[in-house]
This record gives structure tokens, C-alpha cells and sequence, in this order.
């Protein structure tokens, strides 16, 4: 059972060039979510999905985009690369009801110059 | 107006003290409330829900005081490998997930 797995774990692009970071969770979780990291902001969120199929913004959805084609894995795509997201990213999934808290992949550290 | 707010600290302590940390958030009809922990350079990983009646797991004792809007974590007889950054989180209904900025906490030997 490796819980949330985050590929890659670093990468550095140049302004403008695309990526997407893959999450992957095998507890059978409904909920996923995408968040961004940076110093002195905390956690915040950019996308999330309640189930297959499903995606919704959160807090900080601009310049990213995502889909969940499979309910274990959950995709972040970076179509035009800038330096202001330059980030470590989490991925996160939860069961879904209101009592049950997140687990976290252990993040991709991306650098963009 | 931040959905969570937290003291950032940093807090140092000597081994063997108790330290407290306290969290407010704006959102009334909250409906879920932990507290996580975050290694430098690691992902967070929960440390205790956080229930109406308080609740404690060894000696860490969490507290919500829902008409004040107030969540605090109390840790006692602070140990080394409790260095790390303390994450207050709300949760809301559907499921979104607040997350304070965190609190760093150094255990000085």
C-alpha cells in the first residue's frame, strides 16, 4: 500500500515550455487534490476533484489545468510555464466525508527560469 | 480576512517544556479540525483531529472552542523530534481544506 505517490519528485523547465505532474493514490480515495506551496503563503489550493470524472477550482486555479480520466490518478498540467510557478507541489487525497482528513504525496519541487 | 490564521513563530523551547499553539478561523460553518505536522523539505502528515470535547494522544492535547472560532494544540514534555512546523487546517463542507501557514517549533537539547 504506498499511499499518494507523486511523479516526478523534481524538475526544472524554462518559461514556457509545458509539464504535467502525475498523482497517484491506491486507497480507493474519492477526493483529490492539487496545492501549491510557497514560503510565508502556506498550503493553498489550485484544483481539486470530489470523484472520476470530476474536476473544480480552488484558490489558485490560473495557469493550470487538470483531469482525473481514472479515480486513483490525478493529473496538474503546466501548459505555458512562468517563474511564478516556481513551487513545491502536493497532492493530497481524502474518503470524502466531512470527519476524514487528507494524506499527502511527498511533492514535486519544480523550478522554473 | 485568511480562512486560518496562525501565530508563525518561530517558537524555541528547551527540552522537556510545554508549548502551546493557537489557531483562529473566520469560516462559522466549519465542520472538521486538525492539526498536521511538516518536516522541512516533507509533506504534511496528520497529528490529531481535533473533536468538540478536546482530545489528547499522549502528550499532545488538542482543543476546539467552536464559539470563539479558536483551535489550540498544547505538546508537553517537548522532545528534540518534535522540531517541525505545526499546520492548523479547517475543514468545510464539500470537503475543502483551509490550511494555516504553520508554526515552527525548534527544540533546543
Amino acid at each position: 500500500n504506498a499511499g499518494v505517490t507523486q511523479t516526478p519528485k523534481f524538475r526544472v523547465l524554462k518559461t514556457g515550455q509545458s509539464m504535467t505532474l502525475l498523482c497517484a493514490q491506491d486507497m480507493n480515495h474519492e477526493y483529490m487534490y492539487w496545492y501549491r506551496q510557497d514560503p510565508g503563503m502556506g498550503l493553498r489550493l489550485i484544483h481539486y476533484s470530489v470523484g472520476e470524472g470530476t474536476t473544480a477550482k480552488g484558490e489558485v486555479p490560473d495557469g493550470y489545468n487538470v483531469s482525473r480520466l481514472k479515480k486513483q490518478n490525478f493529473l496538474l498540467g503546466l501548459e505555458s510555464a512562468a517563474p511564478s510557478q516556481t513551487s513545491v507541489y502536493f497532492c493530497a487525497s481524502s474518503r470524502g466525508t466531512s470527519a476524514d482528513s487528507e494524506f499527502f504525496g511527498p511533492g514535486t519541487r519544480l523550478t522554473v527560469l | 480576512r485568511k480562512e486560518v490564521e496562525q501565530d508563525p513563530g518561530p517558537f524555541n523551547v528547551p527540552e522537556g517544556a510545554t508549548v502551546a499553539f493557537n489557531c483562529t478561523y473566520s469560516n462559522s460553518a466549519s465542520q472538521s479540525f486538525f492539526w498536521y505536522r511538516q518536516d522541512c523539505r516533507k509533506e504534511p502528515k496528520l497529528l490529531m483531529s481535533v473533536y468538540s470535547s478536546g482530545n489528547e494522544d499522549g502528550r499532545f492535547t488538542a482543543q476546539l472552542n467552536r464559539a470563539s472560532q479558536y483551535i489550540s494544540l498544547l505538546i508537553r514534555d517537548s522532545k528534540l523530534s518534535d522540531s517541525a512546523t505545526y499546520l492548523c487546517v479547517v475543514a468545510t463542507t464539500g470537503n475543502q481544506f483551509y490550511f494555516g501557514t504553520g508554526t515552527s517549533l525548534t527544540v533546543i537539547p
